[in-house]
């Protein structure tokens, strides 16, 4: 049980360029979201997902697409980098529902010069 | 809307005193309240969680009890440790609505010998 999984660990973009943050879970969850960190600003959710098929918005889903084709997977998509998006980028999971434990991945450190 | 406002950091302690972070909340319904921490290069990963009014939960020797009377959910240790050292985060997730986990900005300790 390998929990969430992101990949790459690291990237460095330039502006203007597109790229995929991965993001796995095997824990069969229902749930499932992408968060930032930036520095004094806490985790903001960028787009979640009730279930395959069904994605909506956050409160910062510009500039970035998602898709959730299955339960396991939920790809980010940056479609066209900015300086702006140079953070830390966090996949979660969890049981739809209140009350349930939300497991977050290990991050994606991500830089656009 | 949510909100989730949280002590200001960063807090630095002497290893075995007695740990205080604040955290009110803004909420509709009744939301659960988590704590969730982050050690240097992590993800977030939970702390402890309370469901309903005047709950309390625990892990690792932290507390923090469910104040509907007060929208407040206080994290409190005893006696910390170095390895405490982490950045700490209050979240609430509504009953209302899609289900979004709120979280505040994150609370930065640090324990020194």
């Amino acid at each position: 049980n390998a929990g969430v999984t992101q990949t790459p660990k690291f990237q460095v973009l330039k502006t203007g360029q597109s790229m995929t943050l991965q993001c796995a879970q095997d824990m069969n969850h229902e749930y499932m979201s992408w968060y930032r960190q930036d520095p004094g600003m806490g985790l903001r959710l960028i787009h979640y997902s009730v279930g395959a098929g069904i994605t909506d918005q956050g409160e910062v889903p510009n500039g970035y697409n998602v898709s959730r084709s299955t339960t396991e997977d939920f790809p980010l998509r940056l479609l066209s980098a900015a300086p702006s998006q140079t953070s830390v980028y966090f996949c979660a999971s969890r049981i739809a529902g209140v009350g349930y434990e939300q497991y977050f991945g290990p991050g994606t450190r991500l830089t656009v010069t | 809307g949510n909100s989730v406002t949280q002590m200001e950091g960063p807090v630095t302690l002497s290893e075995e005193a007695f740990l205080t972070i604040n955290c009110t909340y803004t909420a509709t319904g009744y939301p659960s309240l988590f704590w969730y921490v982050q050690y240097p290069g992590e993800g977030l990963q939970l702390l402890l969680k309370a469901t309903k009014a005047d709950d309390k939960g625990s892990n690792k020797g932290f507390e923090a009890t469910y104040r509907k009377e007060t929208t407040s959910f206080h994290l409190e240790k005893g006696s910390v440790q170095v390895s405490d050292s982490a950045v700490y985060f209050c979240a609430l997730l509504s009953n209302f609505g899609n289900e979004k986990l709120t979280f505040g900005t994150g609370t930065r300790l640090t324990i020194i010998p």
